[in-house]
Order: C-alpha cells, then structure tokens, then sequence
C-alpha cells in the first residue's frame, strides 16, 4: 500500500534560516506528489506539485521542492524563512494519470521565531 | 480564485444524531473527495466520486457514510449516526482533472458529545 513519512514532526526555527523538511513515500510506480500548507485555523493550501519534467518544483511563497526518484522522496526547502510561515506542512502522494485519492504524510509542523 | 465553500464551519452533534455536512465545489470540476483529519493526526481520504457515483472510498468509509450531489451544485457528506470517534475536520474538496489540483474546502469541525 502506498504510504508517505514526514520525518520531522515539529521543527522551530529563527527568522532567516533555511528550511529542509522530508518525505518519503513508498509506491512502486509512477506518482504525482503534492506540498500542501495549512496555517492555523485554515484550509489546506497548495504549495507545490510535481507530475512530471523538472524535478525541481517551484512553489508559491519562495518554497520549492525536489523529487529524487531513487530516494523516494520529494524534500521541501526554503533558503529563508519568515515568521510567517509558521504553519503545518503535508507532503501528499496520488498515483500517476488516475483520479485518485490522496495519501497524506502525518504532517510537519514549523514554528519560525521572529 | 475560485474556492471550495463548506458549511457550516463548526457542527456540534449528539452522539447516535445524523449530521449532513456541505460542500459547494468548484463549478467545472468534475472530481470531488471528502477527506477528515482527526485532531493531531494525518489528513485522510473517505470517498471520491465522479460522473454521479463513489469511484474509491476507504476503510473509514463505511455503511455509516454516504455522499450525494443532489442538485449538480452541492456535494454532501452524511454520517447516518455520529459516534464520538468521528469527531474530526472534515475536508471537502474537488478538482477538475483527478490526477491532481485539488482544491480543498476551508473544512467543516464536527465535534460528537
């Protein structure tokens, strides 16, 4: 079954520093992957995705992610963070070209400290 | 931007009561999900539907659930009778291909006393 790990569960930062959150998934074949963020007390938003190309994604909001397919994985990163970004972060995983669902990592949450 | 509406924000239940929460998706999309996140755990999937009918639901989906989209506008999650363990944000969302761009509802918190 497909599965996806975060490994950070909370992360604190300062303003400015950078930022590397991790994921993983595990599915054999191929699959379309998602960041999604959630700031306190709203909806889940789309960072970022990846389909196919690239396999560095920019985002909105300076994030960008890379997807290492002999890893498995599919890392968040911001050169510099701001205290707004504080907020929980998803990595999600669907299976390629299929109307499926989406299978969600357990959540990272970050707190940026002004 | 076009947004997913879900109402209402806030549900207070009775346990064993039937709860009926809403969902207004995007006009021209085609696929719609239902996911929940328990407080403190993982966003997971329900159900997905498409062309007027369930295409995936899991586990957590069971005889207690049902969806709907009785006017080609709405899209609705029931749960027949709400158990304290359904206590939980539920997200609607919908998007226009399936393979991705979801657009997710700011979500609905039931809370089952």
């Amino acid at each position: 079954a497909q599965s996806v790990s975060q490994h950070n569960h909370h992360v604190i930062l300062s303003e400015a520093a950078s930022l590397e959150l991790g994921c993983n998934y595990s599915y054999g074949g191929t699959v379309n992957l998602f960041w999604y963020v959630q700031y306190p007390g709203q909806h889940l938003q789309l960072l970022l995705k990846y389909f196919s190309g690239d396999p560095l994604v920019k985002g909105i909001k300076g994030f960008e992610a890379e997807f290492i397919k002999s890893k498995f994985s599919f890392n968040l990163r911001k050169p510099s963070v701001q205290w707004s970004d504080t907020a929980e972060y998803f990595c999600a995983v669907n299976k390629y070209n299929q109307g499926g669902k989406l299978i969600f990592g357990q959540g990272t949450e970050l707190s940026v400290k002004p | 931007e076009p947004e997913v509406t879900q109402t209402p924000s806030h549900q207070v239940t009775q346990m064993g009561q039937e709860v009926i929460l809403r969902c207004v998706p995007i006009s021209n999309h085609l696929y719609f999900y239902w996911y929940r996140q328990i407080l403190g755990q993982k966003v997971e999937f329900l159900v997905s539907f498409y062309n007027n009918e369930i295409s995936e639901k899991s586990e957590i989906f069971d005889d207690q659930f049902s969806v709907e989209r009785p006017d080609g506008s709405n899209f609705t999650l029931k749960i027949r009778s709400t158990k304290l363990e359904d206590s939980a944000m539920y997200f609607c969302a919908s998007s226009l291909q399936g393979a991705g761009g979801y657009t997710f509802g700011s979500g609905t918190r039931l809370t089952v006393v």
